[in-house]
């Protein structure tokens, strides 16, 4: 059975502290795709990230980075020197096989709140 | 850009009352899905559709029934609202031709009283 654990409930840090939102997945495909998305106070869910299974790259987009380890079924996301606008629940999820009609499976969010 | 709207940012409804919650997208998506969001439980799949007429349960759809007529409407449907449903309710919509890449609405926080 697929699942998504975000063990992290909350995290609190300082302005220009770097974070890292932890995020690991259960799968038995071979073939998947692994998101993470935004969501501000505002409630619309931004789309941020999203990787296949066979590509294991590390990417970085501006303050922004994912470091995706097959071997331990992670998916981290790191913020480099936080700010008070990435306050917002974070939400990693996963999407199995390549079918119409395949919804995603939510972990259950990690709160980040950064303090000026 | 895609646009997913929702009718309402904000509804407040009696138990017993039936409720309508609806979601419009204007990219000729092929599939759309309804999503409900608790704090602690993340977001869980309602119902999705992927096509007019068609529809798939999700993972909680006890109390919910869902109506797609046109391919760019998708229709949530409390029959008879309870206060358990009292949560933020997700539309969200996708392609078959950009597997996998979801766009989600402003979403509507019900409240049942």
């Amino acid at each position: 059975a697929q699942k998504v654990t975000q063990a992290q409930t909350e995290i609190s840090v300082v302005e220009k502290e770097d974070v890292t939102l932890d995020c690991v997945y259960e799968t038995r495909d071979t073939t998947y795709y692994l998101f993470w998305y935004k969501q501000p106070p505002s409630g619309e869910l931004v789309f941020l990230i999203r990787r296949n299974s066979f590509d294991e790259q590390n990417e970085i987009s501006g303050r922004y980075s994912w470091n995706f380890q097959k071997s331990t079924s992670s998916f981290n996301f790191t913020i480099t020197a936080s700010q008070v606008v990435d306050s917002a629940v974070y939400f990693c999820a996963l999407s199995e096989e390549d079918q119409a009609g395949t919804a995603l499976i939510f972990g259950k969010g990690t709160t980040l709140s950064v303090s000026s | 850009d895609v646009k997913v709207t929702q009718s309402s940012r904000y509804l407040v409804k009696r138990t017993g009352e039936k409720v309508f919650l609806e979601c419009v997208q204007d990219m000729d998506h092929e599939n759309m899905f309804w999503y409900r969001q608790d704090p602690g439980l993340g977001l869980r799949l309602i119902y999705f559709s992927y096509d007019v007429k068609m529809k798939e349960k999700g993972d909680i759809p006890e109390g919910y029934s869902v109506s797609r007529e046109k391919k760019e409407r998708f229709s949530l449907i409390l029959e008879s609202a309870s206060t358990n449903q009292t949560s933020m309710y997700l539309c969200a919509s996708r392609s078959d031709r950009v597997l996998h890449e979801q766009y989600f609405g402003p979403g509507t926080r019900l409240t049942v009283t």
